[in-house]
């Protein structure tokens, strides 16, 4: 099946400062990748995906981009404000005998801090 | 318009007792998950259900078993509790097999 890493696992940044949060995955079938925000003690929430016709998509100051060929995407979160502060989860679709299944790997998981 | 809804929020198992925790969800989804967070861990697929009447084992299904009679319900059922299914369980459904999910809160659960 498919194997999503995330990297780094807890990131640390001062107040408008740029993160950038990155992750692989292994399966070539895989299109569909979406970022989930989860804040403490909540239930996770879609902040952006992106689709494998795209390289890359913004809303605000959240981007994604994507690379088919190295199995790679990331997200990018600029002018950091203490309320990005949460733990971020990508997540990779495959498909599975034909069918679209719409089965989700997530990855681990990556604390943000942001400081004031 | 509820979306995602579980119950209940909390709960303490003794070793080997059995629960059921519920999901129902009012957005017509066909799609319908559970999922297992540990604690620093990110989300395991338990279970999963593409329309009433079809279910289907996901990453980590052993200890626990499903059903899905209609479209807005999807019980997970936990039978003879173990320490090990400590955790925190989200529901989720989605519209379409690739589309967006959504979450209910959680179901915390300790197995004692």
């Amino acid at each position: 099946g498919e194997n999503v890493e995330q990297h780094p696992s807890t990131l640390s940044v001062q107040e408008g400062d740029s993160a950038v949060i990155k992750c692989t995955y292994s399966d070539s079938a895989s299109n569909y990748f979406p970022w989930y925000k989860q804040e403490l003690g909540k239930r996770p929430q879609l902040i952006i995906d992106i689709r494998s016709n795209v390289g890359e998509k913004k809303d605000q100051r959240i981007a994604v981009t994507l690379n088919k060929t190295a199995k790679h995407f990331s997200l990018h979160i600029t002018e950091t404000q203490p309320e990005d502060s949460a733990v971020y989860f990508c997540a990779a679709s495959t498909v599975i005998g034909g069918s679209t299944l719409g089965r989700l790997y997530f990855g681990r998981g990556t604390q943000l801090t942001v400081w004031p | 318009n509820a979306g995602v809804t579980q119950t209940p929020k909390f709960r303490i198992l003794k070793i080997g007792q059995s629960m059921t925790l519920q999901c129902t969800q009012d957005m017509n989804h066909n799609y319908m998950y559970w999922y297992r967070q540990d604690p620093g861990m990110g989300l395991k697929l338990i279970y999963y259900s593409v329309g009433a009447g079809i279910t289907d084992k996901g990453e980590v299904p052993n200890g626990y078993n499903v059903s899905r009679s209609t479209t807005e319900d999807f019980p997970l059922r936990l039978e003879l509790a173990a320490p090990s299914q400590t955790s925190v369980y989200f529901c989720a459904s989605s519209s379409t097999g690739k589309g967006t999910q959504y979450f209910g809160p959680g179901t915390r659960l300790l197995v004692l």
